[in-house]
């Protein structure tokens, strides 16, 4: 199985804040990243799929990107809305994959 | 999109099995990727498998391997995620998921 390791465990931030969250998988490669957010009690929510397309819906604050094995979540201004925990997760068309260990984004 | 509606909450003995439900509505069962995913207290989330109805093979995670079946009907639009040999640090919520879509998840408690 491919491993995702995602950092920060925890990012402490305000708002207005940039904040960046990032994956890196432990090899190269075919499939895509998904970015979700959680709120307690709540299932996950799409962010981003296919490592940068927004779903439709998600504010334009959000957006990802991907440099080889290195998948990037950016916040661009942290709004009171946005804490919360943060996964990345790899899949392909005809499966699911690994997430990463997930970010708790706090207020500072 | 497809919405996922699944099972309700169920306590179970250690070493017993559970089967979670999770059905589909709204668009095409049978060419999507679903996923079952764990969600234990407190804990991040833990790709457990998938299934391509229209495939019909399942892929399993290496932990899960031996443990976890799943399937899928397509005449009623259900997937299914059965585990078996049950133990407490399986007490956790199990959702199914396409990428876009998420079930309301399932709480599983294990306990004697």
């Amino acid at each position: 199985d491919i491993q995702m390791t995602q950092s920060p465990s925890t990012l402490s931030a305000s708002v207005g804040d940039r904040v960046t969250i990032t994956c890196r998988a432990s090899q190269t490669m075919s499939s895509w990243v998904a970015w979700y957010q959680q709120k307690p009690g709540k299932a996950p929510n799409l962010l981003i799929y296919k490592a940068s397309t927004l779903e439709t819906g998600v504010p334009s604050r959000f957006s990802g990107s991907a440099s080889g094995t290195e998948f990037t979540l950016t916040i661009s201004s942290l709004q009171p809305d946005d804490f919360a925990t943060y996964y990345c997760q790899q899949y392909t068309s005809y499966s699911g994959g690994t997430f990463g260990q997930g970010t708790k984004v706090e207020i500072k | 999109q497809v919405q996922l509606v699944q099972s309700g909450a169920e306590v179970k003995k250690p070493g017993s099995s559970v089967k979670v439900s999770c059905k589909a509505s709204g668009g095409t069962f049978s060419n999507y990727a679903i996923s079952w995913v764990r969600q234990a207290p407190r804990q991040g989330l833990e790709w457990m498998g998938g299934i391509v109805p229209i495939f019909g093979t399942p892929i399993y995670a290496q932990k899960f391997q031996g443990r976890v079946t799943i399937t899928a009907d397509k005449s009623t639009s259900t997937a299914y995620m059965e585990l078996s040999s049950l133990r407490s640090e399986d007490t956790a919520v199990f959702y199914c998921a396409t990428v876009h879509n998420w079930g309301q998840g399932t709480l599983v408690t294990v306990s004697s």
